[in-house]
């Protein structure tokens, strides 16, 4: 089974302090993603990966940045972390391209709170 | 971002009732996917749907893509208790990179 694992279920954070989000996929996957959900609006794409050191950005990248310095591992960061940033952040990874190979797999999400 | 048109917004049935929900699209996709969402947990995968008209069951669960290609359906029968969360339609269209577009989501309360 693939597994995507997130590196907190929760956090707490103040206003102005740079967050680390930490995404590990352990099946090899090529391609990576980061998404925010939030009542009402869905899963929205951050930013995505689809190699080691690349990336692109998603419909939401303003106040985000990402990085891939491994496969298996995408980071997603905060720079300054404002109040409009709590939401539920979920990672994604995919297999790599073509018919049965973009099912997306989740972690179990990391449930961010700035005060 | 493109948003699915995913209904219903919210379903609550008794134990045992049988449960439709449908994705619909401005746009043609050429995969449609099926995840159910615990609470405080990532969504799961139940069903992937790659080709138009194509029918498939997952247990008690039922997916079909649409012949147009701008739908799908989700059908699940005789629910029961851990049925209930909620249930994300995912479209994939034709860009050359696997960007989903994901429904709005179906919340589904199953009473015993």
């Amino acid at each position: 089974d693939v597994k995507v694992t997130q590196s907190s279920r929760y956090l707490v954070k103040r206003t102005g302090e740079k967050v680390f989000l930490e995404c590990v996929q352990d099946m090899d996957h090529e391609n990576m993603f980061w998404y925010r959900q939030d009542p009402g609006l869905g899963l929205r794409l951050i930013y995505f990966s689809y190699d080691v050191k690349m990336k692109e950005k998603g419909d939401i990248p303003e106040g985000y940045s990402v990085s891939r310095e491994k496969k298996e591992r995408f980071s997603l960061i905060l720079e300054s972390a404002s109040t409009n940033q709590t939401s539920m952040y979920l990672c994604a990874s995919t297999l790599g391209s073509g018919i049965g190979n973009n099912e997306q797999f989740f972690g179990p999400g990391t449930r961010l709170t700035v005060l | 971002g493109q948003q699915l048109n995913q209904s219903p917004q919210s379903m609550f049935i008794q134990e045992g009732e049988d449960v439709s929900m449908n994705c619909t699209s401005s746009s043609i996709f050429n995969t449609w996917l099926w995840y159910k969402q615990d609470p405080g947990e990532g969504p799961v995968l139940l069903i992937a749907l790659y080709k138009a008209g194509e029918l498939t069951s997952n247990g008690r669960l039922t997916a079909q893509f649409g012949i147009t290609r701008k739908d799908s359906f989700l059908n699940i029968s005789a629910s029961i208790p851990s049925d209930v969360g909620i249930y994300f339609c995912a479209g994939r269209v034709n860009t050359g990179f696997q960007k989903l577009v994901f429904g709005t989501g179906t919340r589904l309360l199953v009473s015993p």
